[in-house]
């Protein structure tokens, strides 16, 4: 099981909001930045957020994030068919000296 | 645009070697940390291991899974870095990706087969 924790499936209509969590500790999280990714069907995974609220280039303002605590939330607004994809947190974990990840959380738009 | 491509990956038996490949381009590599990240058919991201920069002395880190068995090395004169796989179990078989800098750009991956 992932160190951190994430929904396993969300979902909501087009044009509507969702949110997605991600949980993990104070070794992770807590110290240290998220970042969050998004793998469309059959494709490698594409960075959409750095250093926790960060949006990578090209990413559209559509999808944000914000992190509290010891949980991280990415926001993704004016939802499309095609943001249908599996979505990944992750963040250093300084007591394990590596890179943890969510399990995935896979959005469909209804 | 940074491109990133991976090669190498096949299927290999159990207890085999692999060394997969990734060749960097449109950016200076030394000046950049590199990570493995593997994901197993079906299942989520796995970080495998990275390589710090030039700056911070090429330190390595390895997932404790692979901690042992598995090496990260790179070759500033070819932009190259390399996953040297060794003892390779059934549970090893993912698309391996090269990443660069904690995630800002991913390669296509190349898929490892570990099985007899």
């Amino acid at each position: 099981q992932s160190v951190l924790t994430q929904p396993p499936s969300v979902s909501a209509a087009p044009g509507q909001k969702v949110t997605i969590s991600c949980s993990g500790s104070s070794s992770n999280i807590g110290n240290n930045h998220v970042s969050w990714y998004q793998q469309l069907p059959g494709t490698a995974p594409k960075s959409l957020i750095y250093d926790s609220n960060k949006r990578t280039s090209g990413i559209p303002d559509r999808f944000s994030a914000s992190k509290a605590g010891t949980s991280a939330t990415l926001g993704i607004s004016g939802l499309q068919t095609g943001d249908e994809a599996d979505y990944y947190c992750g963040a250093w974990d300084t007591s394990l000296s590596g890179e943890v990840f969510g399990g995935g959380t896979k959005l469909t738009v209804l | 645009e940074v491109q990133l491509v991976e090669s190498g990956g096949g299927l290999v038996q159990p207890g085999g070697s692999l060394r997969l490949s990734c060749a960097a381009s449109e950016f200076t590599f030394s000046d950049h940390y590199m990570d493995w990240v593997r994901q197993a058919p079906g299942k989520g991201l796995e970080w495998v291991g990275r390589s710090t920069n030039k700056l911070n002395s090429y330190t390595t880190y390895y997932a404790a899974s692979v901690k042992g068995r598995f090496t990260i090395s790179r070759d500033d004169s070819k932009n190259s870095m390399y996953l040297h796989m060794n003892s390779l179990q059934t549970d090893d078989t993912a698309v391996y990706y090269c990443v660069r800098d904690f995630g800002a750009g991913w390669g296509q991956g190349t898929l490892v087969i570990v099985s007899s």
